[in-house]
Parts: C-alpha cells; structure tokens; sequence
C-alpha cells in the first residue's frame, strides 16, 4: 500500500523558514518523480516543484523560485522541501504526490502538512 | 507560462450530464489528467491521459481532448458527484505542471 506522510508545516512568521519532509513507502520511491503541491484554504491546487528521480533535475513554480528548494534522499525514501523567505500567501497544505514521467498524473495522495504564515 | 482555463462553477441536475472544460493552447497535443476533491478531503484521480479511468472510478466519468479543450463528462450525474474539479498537464515548453483553476460542480 502506497503511503505518503508529510511533515513539518506549522505555525511560522513572515521572512522565516521551514522544512517540509514527506516519508514514503509501498512503492520504488527511487524510480519516480516527487512533486510539492499546495492548496491555499478556499483555493485551487498549486504545483510548486518537482525533482528527478536521481536528484539532477529541479523545477520550480516561478512564485518560489530562489526561495524554496526541493530535495531527495533515495536511500530513505524522503523527500523534502526548504522553504525561506516565507510569505503569508505561501499559507496552504503541502501535499508531496509521485509521478511515474513528468506528463504523467499524481494517483496517490497523502493528507498534507499545513503551513501557516502569520505573524 | 501555460494557462488552463476552467469555468469556475457548472450545475447539473441529477440523472442528466455534466461537462466541464478545460481551456489551453493547444491542449490537444497535451497529457490531460483530472481530479474531483470532496470537502476536507484530499483530491481523487478520475481521469488520466485524456481519457483513462483509474479502477475504481465509475464508468459514468470519461475524458477527451482535441484543439483548445480537453473535457470531463459526468453521465448520470448523482448528488455524491458534487466537489470540485480539476485539469492538470505538464507543459513541455517551461518543463512545469500546471493545473487549471477548477471548476466546482453543483448537484441541484
């Protein structure tokens, strides 16, 4: 069973920083893509970032490019995401989705990590 | 960067059919994936590559895709289809995923 656990959102203030890490397990973490996808409360879906299965491709949304940084430790089945420069309209829950090939769809989900900017 | 354009709002009554339409340059020439998201839960794959259906989903939902629009048709709509929608592709001109706005489908 395919399971996906994010961690480490919280309550955080403007300009400050957090590491987001998701723990996954029940399939080849090392033979997918892993993506960051936020939802705003009340709003759609966003896709932050993206890293290769080998960690040698990164992409970025342009709204947290030189702000936030996507990683990937095959060997733990981790994934993580450094966020600096935290804005109040990066507020959202940050769920971390595989994919088998960059055109391809996000078939299992976890339940996010929220991450809160306020002061 | 890409754009996909859903309407934000569609409304059905039960029994009949339902589509709602995702807007994008050239979509046609896209993978097309769509996803329902349910109130406090987590989004669900519906449709995949335009026009596949995961197990597990009913055959009711189908998906095309062809010029500017891909859809998601729901045939018999029932009161449990209500939630919101969305299209996601990956734009092969800037490498990102992009998802559409989405469109929440209401029962009457």
């Amino acid at each position: 069973e395919v399971q996906l656990v994010e961690s480490g959102g919280g309550l955080v203030q403007p300009g400050g920083s957090l590491r987001l890490s998701c723990a996954a397990s029940g399939f080849t973490f090392s033979s997918y893509w892993m993506s960051w996808v936020r939802q705003a409360p009340g709003k759609g879906l966003e896709w932050v970032a993206n890293i290769k299965q080998d960690g040698s491709e990164k992409y970025y949304v342009d709204s947290v490019k030189g702000r936030f940084t996507i990683s990937r430790d095959n060997a733990k089945n981790s994934l993580y995401l450094q966020m600096n420069s935290l804005r109040a309209e990066d507020t959202a829950v940050y769920y971390c989705l595989p994919q088998l090939e960059r055109r391809g769809y996000f078939d299992y989900w976890g339940q996010g990590t929220l991450v809160t900017v306020s002061s | 960067s890409y754009v996909l354009t859903q309407p934000p709002s569609v409304s059905v009554a039960p029994g009949k059919t339902a589509r709602i339409t995702c807007g994008g340059n050239n979509i046609g020439s896209k993978s097309v994936h769509w996803y329902q998201q349910k109130p406090g839960q987590a989004p669900v794959l519906v449709i995949y590559y335009d026009s596949d259906r995961p197990s597990g989903i009913p055959e009711r939902f189908s998906g095309s895709n062809s010029g500017n629009t891909a859809t998601l048709t729901i045939s018999r709509v029932e009161a449990g289809d209500e939630a919101d929608y969305y299209c996601q592709v990956w734009d092969s001109s800037s490498d990102l995923v992009v998802f559409g706005g989405g469109t929440k489908l209401t029962v009457l």
